[in-house]
């Protein structure tokens, strides 16, 4: 069964230059994550989706960033335009939830993340 | 305070050792990831546990929900499992540490 799939895997950019990642969960999963991970540190949820709908964006920077999941299948995550300090690895995470509220649990499974360097 | 510490920050061992990475927390979970990531980003979940242990090859992961603390266990470690290694409980989204770097030399 195929993982989490994630393009592109690397990305350089100039600053004030937009970009976009692209994430295909698992099949089947509802749940997916799209998490910010600074070098040395451990990743930070940028936003969480059901299905197609955004249940938690509060750490999303939404004056330049955005990201959609049409269909409730794949999504994107864009940032227009970019700063030198969005240079991160951008991970994608999907799980299948059983229920559609937060205080469930189950295992995500995480792709290999698009690094983005802005110069 | 951070709501996850893990301990030690960085690790070094000869192949063969064992290898005991801690992790406390500060918040009410339902359960806890133990996350593998080697250099390039990709992240691999090796465990998701609730109570008491579990083992899966030469890895072996624990967890006192009463104490807040869980440990990942390396049995006759490999540099293959070079790795920063990571721990996630969950209250209700994951909150990760800031994970442990591991290096077995031959």
């Amino acid at each position: 069964e195929a993982g989490v799939v994630q393009s592109p895997r690397y990305k350089i950019i100039e600053k004030k230059q937009p970009v976009a990642f692209w994430c295909n969960p698992i099949s089947g999963h509802n749940t997916l994550y799209w998490y910010r991970q600074n070098l040395g540190q451990g990743p930070e949820l940028l936003i969480r989706y059901e299905n197609e709908e955004a249940v938690d964006d509060s750490q999303l920077p939404k004056d330049r960033f955005s990201a959609e999941r049409l269909k409730g299948v794949d999504s994107t995550l864009k940032i227009q335009p970019a700063e030198l300090g969005d240079s991160a690895v951008y991970l994608c995470a999907s799980s299948l939830d059983g229920l559609a509220v937060a205080s469930s649990y189950n295992e995500q499974f995480f792709g290999p993340g698009t690094r983005l360097t802005v110069l | 305070k951070n709501e996850v510490e893990q301990s030690p920050q960085n690790l070094t061992a000869q192949e063969g050792e064992f290898i005991t990475i801690n992790c406390s927390y500060s918040v009410g979970i339902s359960a806890l990831h133990w996350l593998q990531q080697h250099p390039g980003g990709g992240i691999v979940s090796l465990f998701m546990l609730s109570s008491g242990k579990k083992k899966h090859g030469r890895l072996i992961a624990t967890i006192n929900i009463q104490e807040k603390h869980s440990s990942l266990h390396i049995t006759a470690s490999h540099p293959r499992d070079s790795a920063v290694y990571i721990c996630a409980p969950h209250t209700d989204k994951l909150i990760f540490g800031t994970g442990t770097r591991l290096q077995v030399f031959p």
